[in-house]
């Protein structure tokens, strides 16, 4: 079971607009900065958004990202039908000594 | 560019080692943290750790300590996981990924290596 909690799915139409969000804890979201990543099939992770809201050149700014207390969300405008992909938020959780966590991911299914 | 390419797939026995490695090219390497990230078949993403390839500091998950051992070889650039005592569960894509910082001290993963899969099978 995973520190930080996601739906395992969301879907939507060409055009909308869809949100993932990432629900943690006072340890983890509430204390340090939540970033984003997008998983086509078969490849790896790419970073989509990090420090909560800031997207990595590149990036489509069709994609948002933020945070509010102990919970964070992706927010997609313009959906496409490339953007079917998982995704995933990650922080750190500082009642694990510093450690990595990551949500257990999200669907995206574009309709 | 910044590009981490790692070791090719493997096929191992439970009990046994697996060493993978992630070199990285690109930038200054003792300048990022190196972080390893598993995934099992049709599951999500799992944190295992990073490595400090400036001072050698180390921070595994804790369900890793005692069968994981991350290693930088600065003069090479080469990130190194070996993971001790495997089981079937540890089958895995295994991905090495660049730990940029921001203003959270921790960071993020900006660059991540390809991927190698590990099979776990007598």
């Amino acid at each position: 079971q995973s520190v930080l909690t996601q739906p395992p799915s969301v879907s939507g139409t060409p055009g909308q607009r869809v949100t993932i969000s990432c629900s943690g804890g006072s340890s983890s979201i509430a204390s340090n900065t939540v970033h984003w990543y997008q998983q086509l099939p078969g490849t790896a992770p790419k970073l989509l958004i990090y420090a909560n809201n800031q997207r990595p050149s590149g990036v489509p700014d069709r994609f948002s990202g933020s945070k509010s207390g102990t919970s964070a969300s992706l927010a997609i405008n313009g959906l496409q039908s490339d953007d079917e992909a998982d995704y995933y938020c990650a922080t750190w959780d500082d009642s694990l000594n510093g450690r990595g966590v990551f949500g257990g991911g999200t669907k995206l299914t574009v309709l | 560019q910044v590009h981490l390419v790692q070791s090719g797939a493997a096929v191992k026995k439970p009990g046994s080692t697996v060493m993978l490695s992630c070199k990285a090219s690109g930038y200054t390497f003792t300048n990022y943290n190196i972080i390893w990230v598993r995934q099992a078949p049709g599951q999500g993403l799992e944190w295992m750790g990073w490595i400090s390839p400036y001072n050698g500091d180390k921070n595994y998950a804790q369900k890793f300590q005692g069968r994981v051992n991350m290693i930088a070889d600065t003069p090479t650039s080469t990130a190194y996981m070996e993971l001790r005592r495997l089981r079937s569960d540890d089958t895995a894509i295994y991905f090495c990924g660049r730990n940029s910082y921001d203003s959270s001290g921790y960071g993020y993963f900006d660059y991540w290596g390809q991927g190698a899969l590990v099979t776990i099978s007598s």
